[in-house]
């Protein structure tokens, strides 16, 4: 089945700088990768998703990149605010039924 | 508003009483899951439902069950809990999935803590 790594586990940036967080998957056959952002005590809102027939796709500060042939895939949010600490998963899946979630980073924006 | 609910929000109780975690959405989404967060782990499905009476299980299923009567309500039932099922618990749903050229993203609950002592 499919594995999702996700690293760092944590990331601090200051205000204005630029955050990556980046997910490598196992499974040839995942054709959606979802990002999801997850603030304290509420569940995880998906914030930007790729389907494997594009290699990138962007909306305003945050875009994800993806590379098939290796097998990851990246986050990426620019000019970061405080209010974008929150903990981020990647997600890899073929279909609903099998998404696996990465561990998970937290991410902190100091101001 | 669309939403996905869950009751209750923190729950904590002794091994071997029952409990039930409900799950209800007003989107009229066909697709529901139960997933469960430990840190470190991400999130890992238990149990999910492609419509009304379908249910399978996901990759930790153990000790736990589910029932889908009704479109709207997914519960998720500890029929014995023990201290490794001391959680952090997401229903989520979606329109229907399992197409390879129609993912529909997931809409996630705020989630459940148990801890069973």
């Amino acid at each position: 089945g499919e594995n999702v790594e996700q690293h760092p586990s944590t990331l601090s940036v200051q205000e204005g700088d630029s955050a990556v967080i980046k997910c490598t998957y196992s499974d040839s056959a995942s054709n959606y990768f979802p990002w999801y952002k997850q603030e304290l005590g509420k569940g995880p809102q998906l914030i930007i998703d790729i389907r494997s027939n594009v290699g990138e796709k962007k909306d305003q500060r945050i875009a994800v990149t993806l590379n098939k042939t290796a097998k990851h895939f990246s986050l990426h949010i620019t000019e970061t605010q405080p209010e974008d600490s929150a903990v981020y998963f990647c997600a890899a899946s073929y279909n609903n039924n099998d998404m696996r979630f990465g561990a998970g980073t937290r991410l902190t924006v100091k101001p | 508003e669309a939403q996905v609910t869950q009751n209750p929000r923190y729950l904590i109780t002794v091994t071997g009483k029952k409990l039930t975690v409900t799950c209800s959405q007003n989107m009229n989404h066909e697709y529901m899951s139960w997933y469960r967060q430990d840190p470190g782990l991400g999130l890992r499905q238990i149990y999910y439902s492609m419509n009304v009476e379908v249910t399978d299980k996901g990759d930790v299923p153990e000790g736990y069950k589910v029932s889908r009567k009704e479109k709207r309500n997914f519960p998720l039932i500890l029929e014995s809990p023990s201290p490794n099922q001391t959680s952090l618990y997401f229903c989520a749903s979606s329109l229907a999935g399992g197409s390879i050229v129609d993912h529909q993203p997931q809409h996630f609950g705020d989630g459940t803590r148990l801890s069973i002592l």
